[in-house]
This record gives structure tokens, sequence and C-alpha cells, in this order.
């Protein structure tokens, strides 16, 4: 069973449109993060919330945003889509520090396309 | 200097080899050491976890710190077609708040031959 969700799997979005990638979880972590994936390069952390808190990392373009409506839910925003900006967007959960295990779970990501 | 180093391979060994993948990093504050499978189009997933420096086994998976040389190693036993992935290395540092995101490598792509 799927743990975190992403939706949609692929997104094609025009140059300059506002596009929206939404990110769900079963495991009730209280810590969301979203990577940028660029083919054939590591993951890159944008952004993450731990419970409420919003952590924007410095390198992250004003153009990306989030929004974390609850524990279950996060989105991630992309105001005005570049040629740029075309990645796999993955999202990932953990618990809170204090438990052994700090792996992440991630979801299967969401292939962007800016056309 | 990039703060995590992993050759991107592709490296391609026939069916039953051991294979060794490798990090190496820069930052001596990272304490927890992770290795991640990613199939072509999905997430990563996590394959082993290790705090500090040490050994750690899991069925045919070995994970391998070295905190001295600042050198991270995942060995596969009897490797199987179906180990045909990108391995990713990821790191992070201990903080306080915990909620710190992983570092991680570039990725090898290993390819298992039959």
């Amino acid at each position: 069973d799927a743990m975190v969700i992403q939706n949609p799997r692929y997104q094609v979005t025009q140059f300059g449109k506002p596009v929206t990638l939404s990110c769900s979880q079963t495991l009730n972590h209280n810590v969301m993060y979203w990577y940028q994936q660029k083919s054939s390069q590591a993951p890159k952390l944008l952004f993450h919330y731990y419970d409420k808190d919003f952590n924007n990392e410095a390198d992250t373009p004003d153009n990306f945003q989030s929004r974390r409506p609850n524990t279950s839910f996060c989105f991630l925003d992309i105001r005005s889509p570049g040629l740029g900006d075309a990645a796999m967007y993955l999202c990932a959960t953990s618990r809170d520090r204090g438990g052994a295990n700090y792996g992440y779970t991630f979801g299967s990501g969401t292939r962007l396309t800016v056309v | 200097q990039k703060e995590v180093e992993q050759d991107p391979g592709p490296l391609s060994v026939p069916e039953g080899a051991i294979v060794s993948l490798n990090c190496t990093y820069s930052n001596s504050a990272f304490q927890y050491f992770m290795w991640y499978r990613q199939y072509s189009r999905k997430g990563p997933e996590l394959l082993m976890y290790t705090y500090s420096s040490g050994n750690k086994e899991d069925g045919r998976f070995t994970a391998q710190v070295d905190k001295s040389s600042k050198y991270i190693s995942l060995f596969i036993r009897d490797s199987q077609p179906s180990d045909s992935a990108t391995y990713l290395c990821a790191m992070r540092a201990y903080s306080g708040g915990g909620a710190d995101g992983l570092t991680f490598g570039k990725g090898t792509h290993l390819i298992i031959q039959p």
C-alpha cells in the first residue's frame, strides 16, 4: 500500500502557467519534504515542513512555494514554470527525531514537463 | 568540491557478482548515512540506514561507514538482475530540530547482466 502518494505522476504545463503538484501521506509523519531531481543528478531539497513550520532552503527560487493545510497533505506550487524547471519532483516524509530510523519515505514522484 | 561525491557509472557486472558502491563526503558533521535504491521513473526506496561508523548487514546487503576516511560503501552479494537500478547514497548531520533534509550523491547506475 502506497504510504506517500504523489499526484499526478506526469504533468505537462505551459511555460509561465502556474502548476500545483500534490503529495499526501498516510504515515502521520510530522515532516514533509519537497525535492527536485533533474536527470542524472542528485535530488535537491527545495523546502520542508516540520509540522506547520515552513523551512525554505536558501537557494530555492522564489518561483517555488509550498502549502501544508494539514498533516496529511503538502503542495508544491510553481508560479511561473520555466524550461529549466522540468524535472522529477519528489515528496518525502520522516518521523520526528527521536525514533531510531531516520530514513525518509519517498513518493513515486511527479515528472514535470514544461512546453 | 561537492559535499557528496558518487561515481555515476554505469557499473555493469554479471549476475552473481559482488557489487561495491561507494561515496565520499567532505562534511565531518554527517552522522547518519543511508543508501537508497531508485528504479527508473520511481521515487527512491530506503535500503540501508547506518548511524556513525561501522557495518550493518541486511540479507544480501552490507553497508559500511568509515568516518575517519569520510567514505561509505554498500556491498551487494549474489547480485540479481532485479538489483539493476540507481543507488543513491544520502547523509545528514545531527541537529536538535531533527528535520534537516538529506544530502544526496548523484547516484550510481548499476546494471546486473543475466
